[in-house]
């Protein structure tokens, strides 16, 4: 199937520990974004990378730390997690159109984060 | 700023026309989306305006779009059970590639 897909679904886990999400796409796209969605449903970027490269960085947590090996995947690594990073963290990609102007992105199903 | 605000919550009966309302504040706005949210899913994509379109229309949705006040609608018509979900807006512009802006949610419940 062609998608966006991440791992793991569901992931509890105590304060202070390091923990990763992983993000693959075989959509063939060359751009992947973090977003944080709240209790509240609020859906915030990130990160976004384009063919590898860091192209949004927003003010984010710097324990917060996207890796991509290739463009077709996008990790999160989390260190020292804290309360207030439980949410649903969700991977997208999209190809940009021609102009730099911003296609369409494609979610993957999420990541629920709980830290105890 | 980068503000695009919607109403949290509509309430319509089975059977009815539902519209969802979104303003922006950015004038340089190219793309304009609706997604859709499913409880426990990602985000779906409904569908899409050009800025320099007035209306889309898509089977049982329909977008307005009206540049001069910066105001966005998505009309689903006769509401069904399986349209119950949190429907989102989003803008993208040409100044910051790759960059696309997201509404705070609308959560649509249907009575019967």
């Amino acid at each position: 199937d062609t998608a966006v897909s991440q791992t793991p679904k569901y992931l509890v886990t105590q304060m202070g520990n390091d923990k990763s999400i992983k993000c693959e796409q075989n959509l063939g796209h060359d751009t992947m974004y973090w977003y944080k969605q709240d209790s509240k449903k609020f859906l915030k970027i990130m990160f976004s990378y384009n063919n590898k490269e860091l192209i949004i960085n927003e003010t984010v947590p710097n324990r917060f730390s996207p890796k991509s090996p290739d463009k077709a995947h996008l990790n999160l690594h989390i260190n020292s997690l804290e309360l207030g990073d439980s949410a649903v963290y969700f991977c997208a990609s999209s190809r940009p159109k021609a102009g730099g102007v911003a296609d369409t992105q494609y979610f993957g199903p999420g990541t629920r984060l709980t830290v105890l | 700023g980068e503000d695009v605000e919607q109403s949290l919550f509509l309430s319509v009966r089975e059977g009815d026309s539902s519209v969802i309302n979104c303003t922006y504040t950015d004038s340089s706005s190219t793309y304009l989306y609706w997604y859709k949210q499913e409880p426990g899913a990602g985000l779906q994509l409904l569908t899409y305006i050009f800025s320099n379109m007035d209306m889309k229309q898509d089977q049982r949705l329909t977008v307005l779009l009206n540049k001069k006040d910066k105001h966005l609608s998505l009309r689903i018509a006769d509401t069904q059970t399986g349209d119950s979900a949190i429907y989102f807006c989003a803008e993208s512009r040409y100044s910051s590639a790759s960059k696309i802006i997201f509404g705070s949610g609308t959560r649509l419940s249907i009575r019967p």
